[in-house]
């Protein structure tokens, strides 16, 4: 069964530190995505960064990288210079095999990030 | 490029009556997806749709739920009759072809569904 698990209900941070929200999945599929998107209060969910299974290096995107531990099953988001604007809920999301070729998205609980001035 | 839009935002209804929200994705966007976010919750998976066939629909409770992709392109999603069970916000995404692993979704701004 394919399963997304992210633990921290909740982060502080103050402003302009790295925070790290974790996620760890777990999959028989050698070949996922893993994905990590933001939703703010107005509830839209905005992608931020992607990390496919084969990928050697781990991604980055801005103020944002991917601690990608295959052995360990573990996609953690490492987010830099923390901002104001960086408040919001953080879901990490898994791509599975729906049915045929289909993928689709399994998310985790989400983990609301709060950055303190 | 235009994203993924939605509408209405925000929809009250009581309980019994019916629904329905509009989605129009990404220009080019082969699949569609709708997915249900109680309060608290990540995002659940209701419908795919690959072009305007139904990929899977194994979540989607039937008795009350309704969706439709005409000509491929926009999506309709219907509730009838609402339960206060349905409350959430209901979010639109679409992605390029939906069948490989970098394939990204992108999601609209959802519709907050509050039925009383």
């Amino acid at each position: 069964a394919q399963k997304i698990t992210q633990t921290q209900p909740g982060m502080f941070v103050q402003e302009k530190e790295a925070v790290t929200l974790d996620c760890t999945y777990d999959t028989s599929d050698p070949s996922y995505g893993l994905f990590w998107y933001k939703q703010p209060s107005s509830g839209e969910m905005i992608f931020l960064i992607y990390q496919g299974s084969y990928d050697q290096q781990n991604a980055t995107e801005g103020r944002y990288s991917l601690n990608f531990q295959k052995a360990r099953k573990s996609a953690n988001l490492v987010i830099s210079a923390s901002q104001l604007g960086d408040s919001a809920m953080y879901f990490c999301a898994m791509s599975v095999i729906s049915s045929g070729s289909a993928r689709q998205l399994t998310f985790g609980s989400g983990t609301q990030l709060t950055v303190l001035p | 490029e235009a994203g993924v839009a939605q509408s209405p935002r925000y929809k009250i209804i009581e309980k019994r009556q019916s629904v329905a929200f509009w989605c129009n994705p990404i220009s080019g966007h082969a699949t569609l997806y709708w997915y249900q976010q109680i309060l608290g919750q990540g995002p659940k998976l209701l419908i795919q749709f690959q072009n305007n066939g139904v990929v899977d629909d194994s979540q989607l409770p039937k008795d009350r739920f309704s969706a439709e992709r005409l000509k491929g392109v926009d999506s309709t999603l219907k509730i009838q009759p609402a339960k206060l069970e349905d409350s959430a916000v209901y979010l639109c995404a679409s992605s390029f072809s939906g069948g490989a692993v970098t394939d990204t979704q992108y999601f609209g701004p959802g519709t907050r569904l509050t039925v009383l």
